[in-house]
């Protein structure tokens, strides 16, 4: 089983719409969450970064995290084709177990205008 | 200039060649790290340099060598590279050298192996 589960896509949506992206992971010293997003030809980028459970919002973006499913989400609304990109998540656990950033191997999303 | 900068964007090599791969940092970071980026795979740690000292090595195999002279410099030496070493190369600094602390990336060399 691979530490963290990301659905590869391509998931395509229409402009305007609400998109649901989503990890599941295994280690449940998972502490630290990060979701970076990775344009074509680009190096990814840091949109979203959490701390243990909880929501957090930035613009159109909402990071959510729940520790007791092991799941965590990425919800951006009224998506833009500018949104069109790999999103990734990834996690890291407290330096006491390991400390190592893991990746999810990213979700293609295209917003079509 | 800022951020993090890369170079070359693209690389062709034979399989007996020897090239390096450059990368520079310009946010004061402390740690450098070396990922490879496959095709529907996670990013791969490769190695991590914390205040210019190795800190991690991945498994990876001898015929990539890295090089850190400062904390906002960064080499990968490749030697007898195999086609399955083609991916995305891509560095990354962060403040500390910690899985809590947020990567900033470049945006990579393209290596293609023949």
């Amino acid at each position: 089983q691979k530490e963290v589960e990301q659905d590869p896509g391509p998931l395509s949506v229409p402009e305007g719409a609400i998109v649901s992206l989503n990890c599941t992971y295994s280690n449940s010293a998972f502490q630290y969450f990060m979701w970076y997003r990775q344009y074509s030809r680009k190096g990814p980028e840091l949109l979203m970064y959490t701390y243990s459970s909880g929501n957090k919002e930035d613009g159109r973006f909402t990071a959510q995290v729940d520790k007791s499913s092991k799941y965590i989400s990425l919800f951006i609304r009224d998506s833009q084709p500018s949104d069109s990109a790999t999103y990734l998540c990834a996690m890291s656990a407290r330096r006491e177990y390991g400390n190592k950033l893991v990746f999810g191997a990213g979700t293609i999303l295209r917003v079509k205008s | 200039e800022t951020g993090v900068t890369q170079t070359p964007r693209h690389l062709v090599m034979g399989m007996t060649n020897k090239k390096s791969l450059k990368c520079e940092q310009h946010l004061g970071h402390n740690a450098m790290y070396w990922y490879k980026q496959s095709a529907k795979k996670p990013l791969e740690l490769m190695f991590v340099y914390n205040f210019k000292e190795q800190t991690e090595n991945n498994s990876v195999p001898s015929r990539f060598s890295p090089e850190c002279p400062n904390s906002s410099h960064l080499f990968l030496h490749l030697h007898t590279l195999q086609p399955e070493d083609s991916a995305l190369y891509l560095c990354a600094s962060s403040p500390g050298g910690t899985g809590d602390s947020p990567l900033h990336f470049g945006n990579g060399t393209r290596l293609t192996v023949t």
